[in-house]
């Protein structure tokens, strides 16, 4: 099995660019975390998912972040317009219904907003 | 979800056994005590998970107190690829996918 699988793995842009993180969860997985990670705050959940569904959105920062399944193997996290404050490394998990509760986290996307 | 207490960093030896405490005196009946790792550029890793009784799987053991207020992460014979930042977290199971990760222990293994 590949893993989580998330692309870009570095991405660099500049204020007000829209920038798009995207996931591959593990095959059969049904649950999806985005989450975050900035030397600030440390490691955040921003919203996951169940069967495609978002089920808990209250970590997604503010209007500008939207986050997307439009099937269970595939999700997009969109900042737009992107801010210098959201440069960050960006995780994606997923879960399986059947294997007991271990997240399996992704290599991350290291996003630099200048 | 009950909160969590852990020292900031910690040493040990190549080859000895890594003790890894945590303290989490607020966790309540239903919450489980996960371990999770995160070595440097990398997502984090699950290790290993308990209720009550102490677990031991192929990475690591986890010894929780009978009043459940504390747990220790034992890696038996640490090496140097165990050098990481550990999360301790509590965490009900049901209806509740959430991991809340604090600062965790910057664990580092000394050849």
């Amino acid at each position: 099995d590949a893993g989580v699988i998330q692309s870009p793995r570095h991405e660099v842009t500049e204020m007000g660019q829209e920038v798009t993180l995207r996931c591959k969860p593990i095959s059969g997985h049904n649950s999806l975390f985005w989450y975050r990670q900035t030397m600030m705050r440390g490691l955040e959940l921003l919203i996951y998912f169940n069967n495609n569904v978002p089920i808990d959105d209250s970590g997604m920062p503010e209007d500008r972040f939207s986050a997307k399944m439009p099937n269970a193997s595939f999700s997009t996290l969109k900042i737009q317009p992107s801010e210098p404050r959201d440069s960050a490394v960006y995780f994606c998990a997923s879960r399986s219904p059947f294997a007991g509760d271990e997240q399996f986290f992704g290599p991350g996307t290291r996003l630099t907003v200048l | 979800d009950a909160k969590t207490t852990q020292p900031t960093s910690m040493d040990c030896a190549e080859g000895r056994a890594a003790n890894l405490p945590c303290n989490h005196s607020t966790i309540s009946g239903n919450e489980y005590v996960y371990w999770y790792r995160q070595i440097h550029s990398q997502g984090p890793q699950y290790i290993i998970h308990g209720l009550k009784n102490n677990e031991t799987n192929e990475m690591a053991s986890l010894i929780i107190t009978e009043d459940r207020k504390s747990s220790t992460l034992i890696l038996p014979h640490a090496t140097l690829r165990d050098t990481a930042v550990y999360y301790c977290i509590v965490r009900a199971n049901f209806g509740n996918e959430k991991l809340t990760f604090g600062t965790g222990t910057r664990l580092t293994i000394i050849p």
